[in-house]
């Protein structure tokens, strides 16, 4: 079964609304998560780490004050988009490493797709 | 700086025969591992196959195996007796070394398989 549950799955709404979507690790505590934006065809682009306690990590061109990250606890990341607008139209999907070893592959949420009107 | 690439856009292939998917990535790091994940059309990303920078034999999950050269910096998933259902997005993705946990995906191959 899953273990990342990620929510909502679709969300679809208005111009200037902020949209926010949550990340959950069910059975395992993840200090660290990572959000990632798809669109169509093609691959995932890594927006920004999550970390238990402290401020996310962004990669260079994602702006943070427009995709606000919180990772309150140690199964909980969210992902708000403020004021969206129809350009922030995309797949976001969420993923969480089970264990510190880095040969173990990450768990992924089911994704959530986001329309803006 | 790490670095992923697939060059095929797309690939078919007949049911039952055998496909090989490239991967090339561009690391300094000695310590590394890399990823084969398959996205379908629904959009769940689902893990196919590890491989340790340091393993000395290439992984093999099932149909799923990797061709590793290291020399030549390629992972190159090949599939097996392909099935309808193997039709999907693949993705090559590296994770470590100066990257820590962060993962880093290729561009992506889409797989047609013909019946």
């Amino acid at each position: 079964g899953a273990v990342v549950s990620q929510h909502p799955s679709w969300v679809i709404c208005k111009s200037g609304t902020s949209v926010k979507i949550e990340c959950r690790s069910l059975d395992f505590q993840a200090t660290t998560m990572f959000w990632y934006r798809q669109f169509p065809k093609q691959s995932l682009m890594l927006m920004a780490t999550s970390n238990e306690g402290s401020k996310a990590t962004y990669e260079q061109g994602v702006e943070k004050d427009k995709f606000l990250i919180n990772h309150a606890s140690l199964t909980l990341s969210t992902l708000t988009v403020t004021s969206a607008h129809p350009e922030d139209s995309s797949f976001y999907i969420c993923s969480a490493p089970r264990s510190g070893y880095s040969n173990q592959p990450q768990h992924f949420g089911d994704g959530t797709r986001l329309s803006i009107l | 700086a790490q670095k992923i690439t697939q060059t095929q856009p797309g690939m078919f292939v007949q049911e039952k025969e055998a496909v090989t998917l490239d991967c090339t990535y561009d690391t300094s790091d000695p310590s590394y591992g890399l990823f084969w994940y398959k996205q379908p059309s629904s959009g769940e990303m689902i893990f196919l196959i590890y491989q340790g920078s340091y393993d000395q034999q290439n992984a093999t999950e099932g149909r799923y195996s990797l061709n590793f050269q290291k020399a030549r910096k390629s992972a190159n998933l090949v599939i097996s007796a392909s099935q309808l259902g193997d039709s999907a997005m693949y993705f090559c993705a590296m994770r470590g070394g100066t990257g820590g946990f962060k993962t880093i995906f290729g561009a992506g191959t889409r797989l047609f398989v013909k019946a």
